[in-house]
């Protein structure tokens, strides 16, 4: 089974600067993976699907890259609402990357 | 509108069985896979189990082969996972999940969970 690996654990960043989190495949995933966004207390959501397509309703500071085997996740500039934990996913295996924390200082 | 909504969580002893049911609505159930996906209380996603449209293809993580099945009922509009010989291991909150599209398994829709606790 391919493993997703993310880093960093948790990201500690301000109002307006970039993050960037990473998701690594064990294996090629070519560009079959996707990015949710999970709030506390509610399910996740879907951001990013097929590597950087946004997927409906989601704001343009959040885009996806990557191939192969790694995979970014940029939020070019936080808001606070952004505060929440990030997870990958591929789409031939259902199983999740074990999320990234990003906290808004 | 796509609606997922979960029903059947409880508390039961280890070793014990229970039923989860997902009643969906606002799409053509049948044409897409279902999924289940736990998330014990701050820890992380953990895929559960899916199944295909028709119902004629099942999956299962490892944590759970052999001790949960998933099935669905198409002229009902509704997912189910039948969950035996619980463990605490299992005790979590459980979403219904519906594929974005007919192929993959990305998820476009989630429920709002149902909560299981294994505990005596």
């Amino acid at each position: 089974d391919i493993v997703l690996t993310q880093s960093p654990a948790t990201l500690s960043l301000s109002p307006g600067e970039r993050a960037t989190l990473s998701c690594r495949a064990s294996q090629s995933v070519s560009s079959y993976l996707a990015w949710y966004q999970q709030k506390p207390g509610l399910a996740p959501r879907l951001l990013i699907y097929d590597a950087s397509n946004r997927a409906t309703g989601i704001p343009a500071r959040f885009s996806g890259s990557g191939s192969g085997t790694d995979f970014t996740l940029t939020i070019s500039s936080l808001e606070p609402e952004d505060s929440a934990v990030y997870y990958c996913q591929q789409r031939s295996n259902p199983g999740f990357g074990q999320g990234t924390k990003v906290e808004i200082k | 509108e796509v609606q997922l909504l979960e029903s059947g969580g409880d508390l039961v002893q280890p070793g014990g069985s229970l039923r989860l049911s997902c009643a969906a609505s606002g799409f053509t159930f049948s044409s897409y896979a279902m999924i289940w996906v736990r998330q014990a209380a701050g820890k992380g996603l953990e895929w559960v189990s899916g199944i295909s449209g028709s119902g004629g293809s099942t999956y299962y993580a490892d944590s759970v082969k052999g001790r949960f099945t998933i099935s669905r009922d198409n002229s009902k509009n509704t997912l189910f996972l039948q969950m035996n010989s619980l463990r605490g291991e299992d005790t979590a909150l459980y979403y219904c999940a519906k594929v974005r599209t007919t192929s993959g398994w990305y998820i476009g829709h989630w429920g709002q969970g149902t909560l299981v606790t294994v505990s005596s």
